[in-house]
Order: structure tokens, then sequence, then C-alpha cells
């Protein structure tokens, strides 16, 4: 399969642990997009890298969420002392210069 | 404030039925609007990205159009099949900055 990955698919956690998730996105994309998406409503744009490069943070991310593509290949998004607040999908695009992005099937966050 | 709504927020048609959804978005500053379908437990499926005023595009019983002079998009399906069942999610692209702008999905329902 060369679509966009994602791992874990379900993540359970207590409040104030750290999670880490991670995408692959389609070989030779260079565009990668992280989303979060709550019950009710569309996904949120949070960020996206060209390359490796961070080009732009939503003001949804707060200091506690990092993200990182290094090599820009894979991306991990990093959540520290999660809130239950935090609790939602977490989905991952990538694009390849086209205008359409290819999202993976998403990580689920439950944060008790 | 960029909003993109979407109606009805859900929709149960017996199978055969055609129906249409409606996406509004803002009519300044746009690039392009995407429709996607999601069903559950998959990734997110791009149907269609749509960037001139007037466009229309079709796939198999799936067609959608374009206005953005007035900002809206319809999307139809002709013969809905209990497969056609998702929520199907418009995202509106604003000057080009990479990231989307979903509304809130219109879950369908289609009964055999």
């Amino acid at each position: 399969d060369t679509g966009v990955s994602q791992d874990p698919r379900h993540k359970i956690t207590k409040r104030g642990q750290n999670v880490t998730f991670r995408c692959d996105p389609i070989s030779e994309h260079n565009r990668l997009y992280w989303y979060r998406q709550t019950l009710g409503q569309g996904p949120e744009f949070l960020t996206y890298f060209q390359n490796e490069a961070q080009l732009e943070k939503s003001r949804l991310l707060s200091d506690r969420f990092s993200a990182e593509r290094p090599k820009g290949s894979f991306s991990t998004l990093e959540i520290q002392r999660t809130e239950q607040g935090d609790s939602a999908m977490y989905l991952c695009a990538s694009s390849g210069g086209g205008d359409t992005q290819y999202f993976g099937p998403g990580t689920r966050l439950t944060v008790l | 404030i960029l909003n993109v709504e979407q109606s009805p927020q859900s929709l149960h048609v017996q199978e055969g039925d055609s129906t249409n959804f409606t996406c509004s978005f803002p009519s300044s500053n746009f690039y392009a609007l995407h429709w996607y379908r999601w069903e559950t437990a998959k990734s997110p499926e791009a149907l269609f990205v749509m960037t001139l005023n007037g466009d229309e595009k079709k796939k198999g019983r799936i067609s959608a159009t374009l206005n953005t002079k007035e900002g809206y998009s319809y999307l139809y399906i002709k013969g809905s099949q209990p497969e056609d069942s998702a929520t199907y999610l418009c995202a509106f692209n604003w000057g080009n900055t990479g990231k989307l702008i979903f509304g809130q999905g219109t879950t369908l329902q289609v009964k055999p």
C-alpha cells in the first residue's frame, strides 16, 4: 500500500502523560499536514511542512504540541502533559505539489 | 474569520434516491474547493478539487459544481447506494496557503 500511514491507530492515555504519533506520507510528497478533528466538527488545521521546514502553525497548537519532520520524510506529532481536551482524531495528509491532499486513517487519542 | 458551512448536517435517504449537499465558503481570495468522502475507520478520500468559477466535475454517480462569486458548491449523488453512506466534507483553500479549512461535514445514510 503506497498511501499515507499513521501509527498508532488508537491511543489511550492518562491525563498528564506524553504521547507521540507518527505519520509516513506518500513517497516523494514534499508537503505534509497535520489536522485535528473533534466530535461533530470538521478537521482543523494544526501545522504543515514543506520538506523538513515547518512553514505554518495554527494558534490551536499550544506550547504542549510539537511537530517535526527531521529528514523531510516521516513526521512526528508530540503532545506533552496531555489534557482531556486533547482527545480527538489526529489526521495526517501529504501532497506532492498538486492541490490534492491525501489523508491517512488517523490516530484516535483518548485522554482519561 | 474564515468559515465553511455545510448543510444539511445529516441526511437519511432510501437506496435509489438522488441527493445533494451544499458547501458555503468565503468568496474573497478563493484558491480551491475540495470535496472528500470519509467512511468510518477509513482515510478521507479525495473526490474533487475545483478551482474555476463554473467548474463542474463528475466521478461515476457523483458530481459537483462550483460558484466562486457567491461562495458555494453543490455535491450531487445520483441513485444513492448503501455504499455511498459516509461523511462528505468540503474544504476551502484560501490564497494558496496550503492549509484546508473544513466544513463540519454532511453525514449520509442510505437505507437498502
